[in-house]
């Protein structure tokens, strides 16, 4: 497909259990973001990939929650360990710089809920 | 830290303009300004985004003070679809080629018929 895909689209989980989280992003592009959205919230930035450099992680909340990009294309964050409070929306975005300009392409996210 | 202050909602009337604004007084010099909307259930949408000088496209209109302290953007004939949350955010590079765009809580624009 032509757009960032997400899955699993929703994911009900119980709380303690490890839950994955997938992001196919646009062909070619180099960056990718994740972030979250609590319900009626803004978004909250987690973490970052450009290319071959070291990912920013400095908006993970805890160390639950990790990432990891293979081959610069596909991303899986994983949360260990669920809480309640994970309970949100988990969007995925790609973005290719080009010449200083950036634009973010959205996913359609995972609805995470932890009971 | 959103850096970003939108009003919370906002009302307009279809076929009308609508104007929204956006403050973000601690945008650094080289701090680009994007909106992205984000209508229920699906991740958001970029519409628009300038450093300084005023941004025109086929979805909107990108008016930025001379100050960059704030923006405002501009639906020029709404319609019902046009509803959505609408984003004001903040580009941050962190380093060579990175970047952080930070999103704040948004506007919900309703638009009425």
């Amino acid at each position: 497909g032509a757009g960032v895909s997400q899955s699993p689209s929703n994911k009900v989980t119980e709380k303690g259990k490890d839950v994955e989280l997938r992001c196919d992003p646009i062909s070619g592009h180099t960056a990718l973001y994740w972030y979250r959205q609590s319900l009626g919230q803004g978004l909250e930035f987690l973490i970052y990939f450009q290319g071959n450099s070291a990912p920013d992680k400095s908006g993970l909340p805890s160390d639950r929650f990790s990432a990891e990009r293979t081959g610069g294309s596909v991303s899986t964050l994983t949360i260990q360990r669920t809480q309640q409070e994970d309970s949100a929306v988990y969007l995925c975005a790609s973005s290719l710089i080009w010449d200083g300009d950036e634009k973010l392409f959205f996913g359609s996210g995972t609805q995470l809920s932890v009971l | 830290d959103a850096k970003t202050t939108q009003p919370t909602s906002m009302d307009c009337a279809e076929g009308r303009a609508a104007n929204l604004p956006c403050n973000h007084s601690t945008i650094s010099g080289n701090e680009y300004v994007y909106w992205y909307r984000q209508i229920h259930s699906q991740g958001p949408q970029y519409i628009i985004h300038g450093l300084k000088n005023n941004e025109t496209n086929e979805m909107a209109s990108l008016i930025i003070t001379e100050d960059r302290k704030s923006s405002t953007l501009i639906l020029p004939h709404a319609t019902l679809r046009d509803t959505a949350v609408y984003y004001c955010i903040v580009r941050v590079a962190s380093g060579y080629n990175f970047n952080k765009f930070y999103f704040g809580s948004g506007t919900k624009l309703n638009v009425k018929p």
